[in-house]
């Protein structure tokens, strides 16, 4: 099925490890973007890309590392992870902004 | 700074009422405009858009939203509720001429529906 693809659902990561999210859209869509929900908060932008090779800082990029060697995948990188990283992650893609934006079902992240 | 501001936390309506959920957004140029739903443990679904043209749109679900440029809101309404549109509800806005690709979130308002 077409759609935005996210995995893992679930981590749990100690103080310090480092991960990977990865989110892969097979729609051709150009723009890709990872959020963090936390509660009363909404969505917070971290990292967006409009295109292979182009990518730009959100509201919250500190801690987070991202690429976008190809259109269909675009990774985030959590570089040393922090209890504050613990959030349910959304990847989201949209093939020019003004249609909306396709959400993956999201990464529930545990830093202990 | 661009923001977008959903007054109210949560709002609990009977079943059958109708509904009328509030956004306000603060940006140079009209943007484009959002609504999504999110259920329990899922991933946002789009109820519906807005970027230019009649400033009434449908969505799905039976919802629609107005787009109000003097008072820079977007509210979403639906004439009569169901259970199953108990939910949390994010207003978005976007930059407009492609510029960014990028959402906006308000906070949500989560929706109960009382039987």
């Amino acid at each position: 099925n077409a759609g935005v693809t996210q995995t893992p659902k679930f981590q749990v990561l100690k103080t310090g490890q480092s991960m990977t999210l990865q989110c892969a859209q097979d729609m051709n869509h150009e723009y890709m973007s990872w959020y963090r929900q936390d509660p009363g908060m909404g969505l917070r932008l971290i990292h967006y890309s409009v295109g292979a090779g182009i990518t730009d800082q959100g509201e919250v990029p500190n801690g987070y590392n991202v690429s976008r060697s190809t259109t269909e995948d675009f990774p985030l990188r959590l570089l040393s992870a922090a209890p504050s990283q613990t959030s349910v992650y959304f990847c989201a893609s949209s093939y020019d902004g003004a249609g909306g934006y396709t959400f993956g079902s999201g990464t529930r992240l545990t830093v202990v | 700074a661009q923001s977008v501001t959903q007054p109210d936390i949560h709002i609990t309506v009977s079943e059958g009422a109708s509904l009328e959920l509030r956004c306000n957004y603060s940006y140079g140029a009209t943007p484009y405009l959002f609504w999504y739903v999110q259920s329990p443990g899922q991933g946002l679904q789009l109820l519906l858009k807005y970027f230019s043209g009649d400033t009434l749109v449908q969505g799905i679900k039976g919802f629609e939203a107005e787009f109000k440029r003097s008072q820079s809101s977007f509210n979403l309404r639906k004439p009569s509720v169901h259970w199953s549109d108990a939910a949390e509800y994010f207003c978005a806005v976007g930059a407009p001429n492609n510029q960014g690709g990028k959402l906006i979130f308000g906070q949500g308002t989560e929706l109960s529906v009382k039987p």
